[in-house]
C-alpha cells in the first residue's frame, strides 16, 4: 500500500512569505501529526489531527497552523516565515487506535532566505 | 519533555549485534516503549515497540526489564544500512493523547 506522501519535497521562500505544506495518509489511518526537525531543536511536535479537530498542539507560536480534510489529508501553513523556520517538516499518520505505530512520509525540506 | 535517556553515539562492527539501551525510569503502567530510526535526511522509520513483553520481529529484538524502567533494543546482524539515529520513546497508545515527544537519540555507527 502507498506510504504517507509529503508534498513538496524541497521549498525556498523568503522571510515574511507563508508556505503551505501537505500529507496525504495512508488510505485508513485518521490521525496525522506534524513535526519539525532542525539540527539544534531535533524533532520537535507541532501539532496532531483526527478526524478533522486538532487533538494536540506543541509549542509553537501561532504563525503555525493546519487543518485536516474529510479525507484525512491534512496541511500545515507557516505564515510570516523567519529564517529559523528553515527545517525538515516531517508529517506522520497512524491508525486510530491501538499500540500502532507511526509511518512517517520523507518531509518537506524549507529554505527560507 | 522526553521521558527517555539514550547515549549519544556507539560504535558496533559490522555483522556484529547492536545492542541499543534506553532508560525510561518514569515509565507509567499503561505506556508503551516504541523505537524508531532515522537514517540521513528520511522520516523516522518504525522498528518495533512492546509493553512488558520481549518482542522480536524481522527487524529487531527488543528487551524490556522486568521492572520496565529500561530497554534494550538488539539488532542480530548490523549492516552498514543500520547507521541511523536511534529514537526510543515511550507514549500511551490512545486516540486521545496521540502524540510522540522525541529525545535526541542514539547516532549507531556500523563500522566496516
Amino acid at each position: 500500500k502507498a506510504g504517507v506522501t509529503q508534498t513538496p519535497r524541497y521549498l525556498i521562500k523568503t522571510r515574511g512569505q507563508q508556505v503551505t505544506l501537505s500529507c496525504s495518509p495512508i488510505s485508513g489511518h485518521r490521525s496525522v501529526s506534524w513535526y519539525q526537525q532542525t539540527p539544534g531543536q531535533g524533532l520537535q511536535f507541532l501539532f496532531e489531527y483526527f478526524s478533522e479537530t486538532q487533538r494536540n498542539k506543541g509549542n509553537f507560536p501561532g504563525r503555525f497552523s493546519g487543518r485536516q480534510f474529510s479525507n484525512s489529508r491534512s496541511e500545515m501553513n507557516v505564515s510570516t516565515l523567519e529564517l529559523g523556520d528553515s527545517a525538515l517538516y516531517l508529517c506522520a499518520s497512524s491508525q486510530p487506535t491501538g499500540a500502532y505505530g507511526y509511518t512517517f512520509g520523507s518531509g518537506t525540506r524549507l529554505t527560507v532566505v | 519533555d522526553a521521558k527517555t535517556t539514550q547515549p549519544t553515539s556507539m560504535d558496533c562492527a559490522e555483522g556484529r549485534a547492536a545492542n541499543l539501551p534506553c532508560n525510561h525510569s518514569t515509565i507509567s503502567g499503561n505506556e508503551y516503549v516504541y523505537w524508531y530510526r532515522q537514517i540521513h535526511s528520511q522520516g523516522p522509520q518504525y522498528i518495533i515497540h512492546g509493553l512488558k513483553n520481549n518482542e522480536t520481529n524481522e527487524m529487531a529484538s527488543l528487551i524490556i526489564t522486568e521492572d520496565r524502567k529500561s530497554s534494550t533494543l538488539i539488532l542480530p546482524h548490523a549492516t552498514l544500512r543500520d547507521t541511523a539515529v536511534y529514537y526510543c520513546i515511550v507514549r500511551v497508545a490512545s486516540n486521545r493523547d496521540d502524540k510522540i515527544i522525541f529525545g535526541k537519540g542514539t547516532r549507531l555507527h556500523i563500522l566496516p
